[in-house]
């Protein structure tokens, strides 16, 4: 069973660009969450979605940031016109039952 | 609201000696606690977690923690520290009454010192 896959592990992108960050779960995993991480900063949380449904945003700024679990596919955040601030370390975890979860790599965003 | 503190930036320990991590959190309802460890470039990787049963609770490569309710506290504890434990550890809590949202600690660095 492979972990948790994200990619790419590291994207630049210029100023007013989109970001598309993809994360693949742990087979058999329904609960999806999305977190940002500044460099000697925690986890901050973003949102949790389980298959098709975003449960939980409340950490997500209300615009430009999206984020998408499909029937198919990987979870999908989406930075629209990203500003410098966005650069950050984004990771993903997954989880079967909403308790334990499973980590990926992370995604190190740079905005030049 | 829902809210984790962790007191130090860094603890230092010499390898072989105890160690403890320090966890406090704030929960309306019941608490559900976790410890994860992060490695440089890196994801996090579970330890353990207490939702329900012994206060006291072990966890992966020897750690424990122990929940106290009263002092609402969930510290991080190894008796023999290794080198390779040094690390960035997390604490995380979450609300028993039924959202998954997950607050997370700052973070403590860990140096064992040989």
């Amino acid at each position: 069973n492979a972990g948790v896959m994200q990619n790419p592990r590291h994207l630049v992108r210029r100023r007013g660009q989109e970001a598309r960050l993809r994360c693949s779960p742990m087979k058999g995993h329904s609960h999806v969450y999305w977190y940002r991480q500044l460099p000697e900063e925690g986890l901050k949380f973003m949102v949790y979605l389980q298959k098709e449904n975003i449960i939980d945003e409340s950490g997500m700024p209300k615009e430009r940031f999206s984020a998408e679990f499909p029937k198919e596919g990987p979870s999908i955040l989406r930075i629209q016109q990203v500003v410098r601030g966005d650069s950050a370390a984004y990771f993903c975890a997954s989880s079967p039952d909403g308790n334990i979860q499973y980590f990926g790599a992370g995604t190190r965003l740079s905005v030049l | 609201a829902q809210s984790v503190a962790q007191p130090e930036d860094q603890v230092n320990v010499a390898e072989g000696n105890p160690l403890t991590v320090k966890c406090t959190y704030s929960v309306s309802g019941n608490p559900y606690l976790f410890w994860y460890v992060q490695y440089p470039n890196r994801g996090l990787q579970f330890l353990l977690k207490y939702i329900t049963g012994d206060n006291l609770v072990k966890g992966s490569y020897g750690f424990e923690a122990e929940f106290n309710k009263s002092q609402t506290s969930f510290h991080l504890k190894k008796p023999s520290a290794l080198v390779s434990d040094s690390a960035l550890y997390f604490c995380a809590v979450r609300d028993g009454r039924g959202t998954y949202k997950y607050i997370f600690g700052t973070g403590t660095r860990l140096k064992v010192l040989a």
